[in-house]
């Protein structure tokens, strides 16, 4: 099973600033299957990044993903009110599907 | 525009079998090579991978839950459901029903149902 481990836990950020969140794999990930995904209380979570660095249908520019092997990054260029939230990263190159445990951005 | 809905009971006895249903609308399952998934989320926690089905009914199935677990497609009724036997507290969570892609990724979500397994 590949492990997934995101990092920081908390990330605190003023509106208008650049987040940058990792996800680091235990063993390289397939073809760059990884995807990125936001999720606010009380909602389901929503797909921004897949294929380490697509993005999803709807997405704005802000969010940028990169990385390959067992480092990946998503960016949020300069952030919005909506973008407070929990975002976590999974893999789906190799079964089990995993996700990392989630990095909160949280207003400072 | 592709709609899922999860439904079921909202509380479960210990020992129980856990039972839910993903209506898909706005689209057929069986038009596509997408597969369709259940991932759960207990409260204030991480989201966890329970397994996936295709239109045809392949699927495959995290190994943690293996033994427990069963994923099904009924295209005549354009749903997927989940069975997960012998059920203990931790298995209260908000459980989740998805569309996996092809290119990557699951997307669109249903709004999630609470199980809570209780006597």
């Amino acid at each position: 099973e590949i492990v997934l481990t995101q990092s920081p836990g908390t990330l605190s950020l003023s509106p208008g600033e650049r987040a940058t969140l990792s996800c680091r794999a235990s063993q390289s990930v397939s073809s760059r299957y990884l995807a990125w995904y936001q999720q606010k209380p009380g909602q389901a979570p929503r797909l921004l990044i897949y294929g380490a660095s697509s993005r999803a249908t709807g997405i704005p520019d802000r969010f940028s993903g990169s990385g390959s092997g067992t480092d990946f990054t998503l960016t949020i260029s300069r952030l919005e009110p909506e973008d407070f939230a929990v975002y976590y990263c999974q893999q789906y190159g190799n079964s089990p599907l995993t996700f990392g445990q989630g990095t909160k951005v949280e207003i400072k | 525009q592709l709609q899922l809905q999860e439904s079921g009971p909202g509380l479960v006895k210990p020992s129980e079998t856990l039972s839910l249903t993903c209506t898909v609308s706005g689209g057929f399952i069986s038009s596509s090579s997408y597969y369709w998934g259940w991932i759960r989320q207990p409260p204030g926690k991480g989201l966890e991978w329970i397994g996936n089905v295709s239109d045809s009914g392949s699927t495959y199935y995290n190994p943690s839950l293996k033994s427990r677990v069963t994923i099904y497609v009924d295209t005549s009724k354009n749903q997927f459901s989940l069975k997960l036997s012998s059920v203990t507290a931790a298995d209260t969570a908000v459980y989740y029903c998805a569309r996996h892609r092809p290119e990557g990724g699951f997307d669109p979500w249903g709004q999630g149902t609470l199980v809570t397994v209780s006597s």
